[in-house]
């Protein structure tokens, strides 16, 4: 999965709890993404950052926030988790070079 | 705003025959078109991109992809499907300049008869 790791890869967690997700990457690419993966949405993008510091919202960004203080480490964090959140997350990365995005394996999150 | 449709949720074919599978797209400018598949509990796996040039595309494990600007489609293909080409796939596009943001098509779901 092209130097992507995501952690946890599963998690339960109860109703209006904080939950935080990490995605590590080794490739030195300046682009991280986080997606939602949902049954009939295919893959919604959540945040995107482009550069240490450098967030933007995607088209989902309601109810999550992120931050990335090192190039290899872009975290998501559900600030009091819902139900509605229970999905598989997938983090990708890219670069200006190559533009394809590589995914990591996700995490499935279960909000109870 | 960009959009992509893949209007079939599913598509079965027999094993050997040739396979599509249908991406439609809506952008302003020129689009950077994507495929990816997706085993199960896995990530999505790049198969192929168009970015300029020649329209028809060649990417991994025998896929390839037409690039048609006049019918905005970006349709995948195969000329001989195998069992394990069984998986989701997924056309994502994305603006020709920024943060290459995707936007992703809703899934079609090949399955290959053996």
């Amino acid at each position: 999965d092209a130097g992507i790791t995501q952690s946890p890869r599963h998690k339960v967690t109860e109703t209006g709890t904080p939950v935080t997700l990490r995605c590590h990457q080794t490739e030195n690419h300046r682009y991280m993404y986080w997606y939602r993966q949902d049954p009939g949405h295919g893959l919604r993008l959540i945040h995107y950052s482009y550069g240490v510091k450098d967030t933007d919202k995607g088209e989902v960004s309601d109810g999550y926030s992120v931050s990335r203080s090192k190039t290899e480490d872009f975290l998501l964090t559900l600030e009091s988790a819902t139900s509605s959140q229970t999905s598989v997350y997938f983090c990708a990365i890219s670069d200006s070079r190559r533009i394809e995005q590589y995914f990591g394996p996700g995490t499935r999150l279960t909000v109870t | 705003a960009q959009s992509v449709a893949q209007p079939e949720d599913q598509v079965n074919v027999a094993e050997g025959n040739p396979l599509t599978v249908k991406c439609t797209y809506s952008v302003s400018g020129n689009p950077y078109l994507f495929w990816y598949v997706q085993y199960p509990n896995r990530g999505l796996q790049f198969l192929l991109k168009y970015i300029t040039g020649d329209n028809l595309v060649k990417g991994s494990y025998g896929f390839e992809a037409e690039f048609n600007k006049s019918q905005t489609s970006f349709h995948l293909k195969k000329p001989s499907a195998l069992v394990s080409d069984s998986a989701l796939y997924f056309c994502a596009v994305s603006a020709t300049s920024g943060t290459y943001k995707y936007i992703f098509g809703t899934g079609t779901r090949l399955k290959v008869l053996a």
